[in-house]
């Protein structure tokens, strides 16, 4: 069956990066693209980008651009999210979801990776 | 920049229908959009229910249903149970290749 899983919660201080992982089974991993999708406490869903595994092309929310990067490791079937300059509005669950494909909507979604950016 | 509208909050009565509508804050949306839609209970992911405007995700009971309603995207929900309480998102695809969320409603049943 289809599963993400993501890597575990991180804290981290401000002004520093984090990078989160999310490792694809039970499907061809380059065929789906793979969006990430942020929450912070108390908010609403916000999403923040997508990548092509197959291509390594992405596309960001401009509220995002210069920040973070997506990246994939075809050999492993990961997806990585890098955020840096981290701020405490930073502070969110950060998941990844997969794309379904014809019709541009996540059908799969990983559990979510807490990241806590605190001094 | 874009901004997709909701309703932030939305009661409905045990056995009622309730229609949750998912905006745009310039234009109407269409089925060119893909809406999408989504509830979440607190701590959990997201799960989808409805794609491509009209179609429900497997195993989404045929109570959820999607649409377009005049300029928006619409969910409705017939016979509302206690547990449909939840957080709803709607999600629009934009030609740029982005996606856009909107903020949320808030579904109480009582």
């Amino acid at each position: 069956q289809v599963r993400l899983v993501q890597s575990g919660a991180e804290v981290k201080k401000p002004g520093t990066s984090v990078t989160v992982s999310c490792k694809a089974s039970g499907y061809t991993f380059t065929s789906y693209y793979m969006h990430w999708v942020r929450q912070a406490p108390g908010q609403g869903l916000e999403w923040m980008g997508i990548i092509n595994p197959s291509s390594g092309g992405t596309t960001y929310a401009q509220q995002f651009q210069g920040r973070v990067t997506l990246t994939r490791d075809t050999s492993t079937n990961t997806v990585y999210m890098d955020l840096t300059s981290l701020r405490s509005e930073d502070t969110a669950v950060y998941y990844c979801a997969r794309d379904y494909g014809d019709f541009w909507y996540f059908d799969r979604w990983g559990r979510g990776t807490l990241v806590t950016v605190s001094s | 920049q874009t901004v997709v509208t909701q309703e932030p909050s939305f009661s409905v009565s045990p056995g009622g229908t309730v229609t949750l509508t998912c905006g745009l804050s310039s234009g109407s949306v269409s089925t060119s959009f893909y809406p999408s839609w989504y509830r979440q209970t607190p701590g959990q992911a997201p799960l989808t229910l409805i794609y491509n405007t009209n179609t429900r995700s497997s195993g989404v009971p045929d109570r959820f249903s999607g649409s377009i309603l005049g300029n928006k995207a619409a969910l409705t929900i017939t016979g509302a149970q206690a547990d449909d309480e939840s957080d709803y998102y709607c999600v629009l695809h934009m030609d740029s290749g982005i996606s856009v969320f909107g903020g949320g409603t808030k579904l109480t049943v009582l």
